[in-house]
């Protein structure tokens, strides 16, 4: 069964940092485009950040920018979101979500969990 | 503000008809395929629809999409009350480079 299980969030200080962790089974994650999709409480869907075509192409949201940066362990199947100089207004529920192989249409399946980002003092 | 514009609540009977419209521009929905999330309350999103119309496998025909111009509509037919849940369209922007949500509109079978 293709699955993607989230790791990492916890309670932060603004200005900290963290690192989320998104494990696939099921399937290879270098072979699709892996995306990290936010929602803060009760408010809707914000994509963040893709990795896509083996690392070679890289892209994020322009509210994270500079700040967060996407990375992957292929030999563990796993693909990082390291977040840093983190806001209040990140505090959200980090979902990783698998895009499509390359020249694909462009949907999320499947979803991970989630895993809950908390930034307060 | 979202990129894509969905009404924020909608309601219908049980066993009634429901649609929920998406609206976008020529950089989104006017060159790129649209797809559709269910997300009941407590739970991770789960794809609906995808390339506008397509639905994964175990998902019941109850479910339909479609696509005009810049504009695309989910259509939910026999209301069920199991159907409550945000639901969500989505598309990549060709302009800004990253995918758009709708807003999300929430669903109530009265």
């Amino acid at each position: 069964e293709v699955q993607l299980l989230e790791s990492g969030g916890d309670l932060v200080q603004p200005g900290g940092s963290l690192r989320l962790s998104c494990l696939g089974s099921g399937f290879s994650l270098r072979k699709f485009a892996i995306n990290w999709v936010r929602q803060a409480p009760g408010k809707g869907l914000e994509w963040v950040s893709l990795m896509s075509d083996g690392g070679n192409n890289i892209s994020y949201a322009d509210s994270v920018k500079g700040r967060f940066s996407i990375s992957s362990d292929n030999s563990k199947n796993m693909v990082f979101l390291q977040m840093t100089s983190l806001r209040a207004d990140d505090t959200a529920v980090y979902y990783c979500a698998r895009g499509p192989i390359p020249g694909a249409t462009f949907y999320f399946d499947p979803w991970g969990q989630g895993t809950l980002v908390t930034v307060s003092s | 503000q979202s990129v894509l514009t969905q009404p924020p609540s909608v309601s219908a009977a049980p066993g009634q008809k429901v649609t929920i419209s998406c609206s976008g521009s020529t950089s989104n929905i006017g060159n790129n395929c649209v797809s559709w999330y269910q997300q009941l309350p407590g739970t991770a999103p789960k794809l609906l629809l995808y390339d506008n119309n397509m639905r994964p496998s175990g998902i019941p025909d109850r479910f339909s999409g479609s696509k005009s111009g810049t504009s695309a509509t989910l259509g939910i037919t026999g209301l069920q009350t199991g159907d409550e849940a945000d639901y969500y369209c989505g598309t990549w922007d060709n302009r800004s480079s990253v995918f758009v949500f709708g807003g999300g509109t929430q669903l109530t079978v009265l």
